[in-house]
């Protein structure tokens, strides 16, 4: 079956624009996670949606970064007056809602700002 | 922030050998899953462990976990060139009600393995 796809696979932006990344989970998925991945800090957590609760937004590293998941499905995470810091690769994981379950990954948005 | 670290930070090693990849964490958890990743891709995931298991094999994939010293290392047997990838170790921390998975990895700065042919 189709895996998590992410779009788009590259952006380059200019410093001070907003930015919104897609990420469409498996189908069934009820469990979506953000994280991000550059050089310096390594794999971060950003944002968890579980079904209808609440969003664990615990990671994500100012008041730039938002994230949406709409009918329990397609998310997009919005990153507002991009900085140079930003730059990174964006991941997206969907899993089964169940405890122990593997997370599946999209191949991530890779995000240049200029 | 990381929760572990993981070593060694690369590994260079001929096609036939055997590669182990160690890692260790700082809080405890519900169980401990591998990763690997390709340039360019995301992360493929290998085998996962509860907290109660000690090892568990998938192919020529062995991983061990002593919750006691609160580390873990992957073995991949017979590496080919194929292998050759970054490998991660996430552990998965305390679960919400109702049995739901919390799912918040934490990840270790990974392991670059190169499996020359």
């Amino acid at each position: 079956g189709a895996g998590v796809s992410q779009s788009p696979s590259n952006k380059v932006t200019e410093k001070g624009k907003d930015v919104e990344l897609r990420c469409d989970p498996i189908s069934g998925h009820t469990a979506l996670y953000w994280y991000r991945q550059s050089l310096g800090q390594g794999l971060e957590f950003l944002i968890y949606f579980q079904g209808n609760s609440a969003p664990d937004k615990s990671g994500l590293p100012s008041d730039r970064f938002s994230a949406e998941r709409t009918g329990g499905s397609v998310s997009t995470l919005t990153i507002q007056r991009t900085q140079q810091e930003d730059s990174a690769v964006y991941l997206c994981a969907s899993s089964a809602p169940w405890v122990d379950q593997p997370q599946h990954f999209g191949d991530g948005t890779r995000l240049s700002i200029l | 922030s990381q929760q572990g670290e993981e070593d060694p930070q690369a590994l260079s090693i001929q096609e036939g050998e055997n590669a182990t990849m160690n890692c260790s964490y700082k809080t405890s958890i519900n169980n401990l899953q591998w990763y690997r990743q390709n340039s360019g891709r995301g992360l493929v995931h290998l085998i996962l462990i509860r907290s109660n298991e000690r090892e568990k094999h998938s192919g020529r994939l062995r991983v061990t976990l002593d919750t006691s010293k609160k580390s873990s290392s992957l073995l991949i047997t017979a590496s080919r060139a194929a292998d050759t990838a970054s490998y991660f170790c996430a552990t998965d921390g305390p679960h919400g009600a109702g049995g739901t998975s919390y799912g918040k990895l934490t990840f270790g700065q990974g392991t670059i393995l190169t499996v020359h042919p």
